[in-house]
């Protein structure tokens, strides 16, 4: 099976930055994607790394460590609407492409 | 416009009824979701399904049953045999497990 842990809060005020970690246990592995979700909504991707190593997108960025197996998300340039619950998901080896979440990191981002 | 649609947005079940979420697709996603989530958690797993006429149970597959007799879509049923239904219902498809998108879900509350 699949299993996930994350920080369940982080608080943060507006400009800074703030690394969410997310460590994983798996039988298979293939890669780890991040997820944002506000109060009430869908959850939208944000990014995936299936290889080590830095992936940025504007003011985000991911990481990942397969040997460690452990990946963080780093938010830059703080802003309000940042503030949401941020996931981390594996995607398992093998065919059939099961994804599961870890329990979500609630980050609130003060003025 | 791509995307998945959820229907209904609320539903409101009395108690033993079966009940079915609705999910579309129009991405040719072969993978597709479904995800439970109660106030404050993270997404738990029910079913998942890789191709048309197969899919596997997720962590909490118990009280819910699916099919995919085409590729756009993956109804979920919630059967009277699950005893706190209650709860925000997401479904979610993908090409590759990596990336997934993600209905706007269906609150469904029990009466």
């Amino acid at each position: 099976g699949q299993s996930l842990e994350q920080p369940s809060e982080v608080t943060a005020v507006e400009g800074a930055i703030v690394q969410i970690n997310c460590t994983y246990q798996t039988s298979g592995f293939y890669g780890l994607s991040w997820y944002q979700q506000h109060d009430g909504g869908a959850p939208t991707f944000l990014s995936y790394n299936a290889l080590d190593g830095l992936e940025e997108t504007g003011r985000f960025s991911s990481f990942l460590s397969r040997s460690d197996s452990y990946g963080y998300l780093l938010l830059q340039e703080l802003q309000m609407k940042d503030s949401a619950s941020y996931f981390c998901a594996v995607r398992a080896s093998g065919s059939a492409r099961q994804l599961t979440f870890g329990s979500g990191t609630q980050l609130t981002v003060l003025p | 416009d791509g995307g998945i649609t959820q229907s209904p947005k609320y539903l409101f079940r009395k108690e033993g009824q079966n009940v079915t979420l609705s999910c579309e697709q129009n991405l040719n996603h072969d993978a597709m979701y479904w995800y439970r989530q109660d106030p404050g958690q993270g997404l738990r797993l029910i079913y998942y399904s890789q191709i048309v006429n197969d899919f596997q149970k997720g962590d909490i597959a118990e009280g819910y049953s699916v099919s995919r007799e085409k590729k756009e879509s993956f109804p979920l049923t919630v059967t009277s045999a699950q005893k706190n239904p209650t709860a925000f219902y997401l479904c979610a498809s993908s090409i590759t497990g990596g990336e997934a998108f993600f209905g706007q879900g269906t609150r469904l509350t029990v009466v």
